[in-house]
């Protein structure tokens, strides 16, 4: 399958700090990208859904000024999350594919820890 | 939107044995139905698929069923052993849409 990578694969900040994630498609052009949020123990939660080149579009209650996420490239989407506390703290998880309807391939995942 | 229900959220089982994940979903529409096997801390891995113009398929120890007039979707695991412990998902698209539904995860414990 195709490889997609992601960067930091853990971090830990404090609160009110900003925390970028990086998504890459090492081996694809990936058109269409997925983030998602899990929390311990619980499903995968859609946040967003990006487009290269477009705005993302969020899911209904995730705050797209605090969840930036951007797909300037189409091997390349970032999730910035902005002034991060301690709720924030989860498994950020992207999905990759070349086209909304073509497989979709996760990344490895993100751990955040907001102290 | 698609509603996608699993069942059980956790399952414990002794080596050996089968262990079976029930899915039930809403939109009759819905086409294709992925499962996934999480391990703590890694990404979902797809590990079995079926369409919805297929009843049943089968890939070594695991196998899924699909029973579209009763809207739900099975995962059997057979012969189950310890490296099969991990959290499992079913996810559901509805017909016409690339974004799928999972379900809430089943915990499957292995006892050797």
């Amino acid at each position: 399958g195709a490889v997609v990578s992601q960067h930091p694969s853990w971090v830990i900040c404090k609160s009110g700090t900003s925390v970028k994630i990086e998504c890459r498609s090492l081996d694809f052009q990936a058109t269409t990208m997925f983030w998602y949020r899990q929390f311990p123990k619980q499903s995968l939660m859609l946040m967003a859904t990006s487009n290269e080149g477009s705005k993302a579009t969020y899911e209904q209650g995730v705050e797209k000024d605090k969840f930036l996420i951007n797909h300037a490239s189409l091997t390349l989407s970032t999730l910035t999350v902005t002034s991060a506390h301690p709720e924030d703290s989860s498994f950020y998880i992207c999905r990759a594919a070349e086209g909304p309807y073509n497989e979709q391939f996760f990344g490895p995942g993100t751990r955040l820890t907001v102290l | 939107g698609e509603n996608v229900e699993q069942h059980p959220s956790t399952l414990s089982v002794q080596e050996g044995d089968s262990a079976v994940i029930k899915c039930t979903y809403s939109d009759s529409a819905s086409n294709y139905f992925p499962w996934y096997k999480q391990e703590l801390g890694k990404r979902p891995q797809l590990i079995i698929d079926i369409r919805s113009n297929v009843g049943e398929k089968k890939d070594q120890r695991i196998a899924v069923t699909l029973n579209k007039t009763a809207k739900h979707f099975s995962l059997h695991i057979t012969e189950t052993q310890p490296e099969d412990s991990a959290v499992y998902f079913c996810a559901a698209y509805g017909g016409g849409s690339y974004i799928p539904t999972f379900g809430r995860g089943t915990s499957l414990i292995v006892h050797p």
